[in-house]
């Protein structure tokens, strides 16, 4: 059965420091692996998109890496920002004939004064 | 350029009532999604339109329609809502939702829905 698995699934940490958040999945056939934000209240926004043969991507203090052998990737975020509060949904997209996408349930990110 | 936009923004709908959900983009997008959003759980898709004129079910289609009504807009239907379909929807959209399109897909702000 395709499915995502993120961990953890809440977090907190303070103004300035860095955090990796992590996601297991089990999708066959793989296509390409996503990260996206999403602020309470609002609609989850990309943040990056890798294929099987990119290891990392960067947007801005966001990192993404992918290791396709062992099915994992994680999110790093580097010098957090009080903005950065919000979830962090890993994606995989599944080939099937259509965009097929299996979502995460999120990490829930907290970033404290 | 509003990118998805959805209406409306909150409902709260008795057992048995049907109201439609309204989702359009302004990015020329070919291809149009409806997902719902519950606590604890990913995104599931419920129908998707690969392009103008085509509907296919996803995931969780039962208790929905849709209705593809031009290359803007993108509408679900519940016939008789039921508790169980309290849920936050979002509509979303990409160029190409081809097999393996790394295009982005973007999100609509999403109904949050009430059925008592």
């Amino acid at each position: 059965k395709n499915q995502v698995e993120q961990s953890p699934q809440s977090l907190i940490i303070l103004e300035g420091k860095n955090c990796t958040l992590q996601c297991n999945y089990t999708v066959s056939p793989f296509s390409n692996l996503r990260w996206y934000k999403q602020d309470t209240g609002r609609g989850p926004v990309s943040l990056t998109i890798m294929t099987f043969s990119e290891n990392t991507k960067s947007n801005g203090r966001y990192t993404a890496t992918l290791d396709a052998d062992t099915k994992q990737s994680s999110l790093h975020i580097t010098a957090s920002q009080l903005s950065d509060s919000a979830s962090y949904i890993c994606v995989v997209s599944a080939r099937g004939g259509y965009n097929k996408l299996i979502f995460g349930a999120g990490t829930r990110l907290a970033v404290h004064p | 350029n509003a990118g998805v936009t959805q209406t409306p923004k909150f409902q709260v709908l008795k057992t048995g009532q049907s109201m439609t959900l309204q989702c359009a983009q302004d990015m020329n997008h070919n291809s149009m999604y409806w997902y719902r959003q519950d606590p604890g759980m990913g995104l599931r898709l419920i129908y998707y339109s690969a392009s103008e004129g085509t509907t296919d079910k996803g995931e969780v289609p039962n208790g929905y329609n849709v209705s593809r009504l031009n290359k803007r807009e993108f509408s679900l239907r519940l016939e008789s809502a039921a508790p169980s379909q309290t849920s936050v929807y979002f509509c979303a959209s990409n160029r190409l939702g081809r097999e393996g399109s790394t295009d982005t897909q973007y999100f609509g702000p999403g109904t949050r829905l009430t059925v008592l």
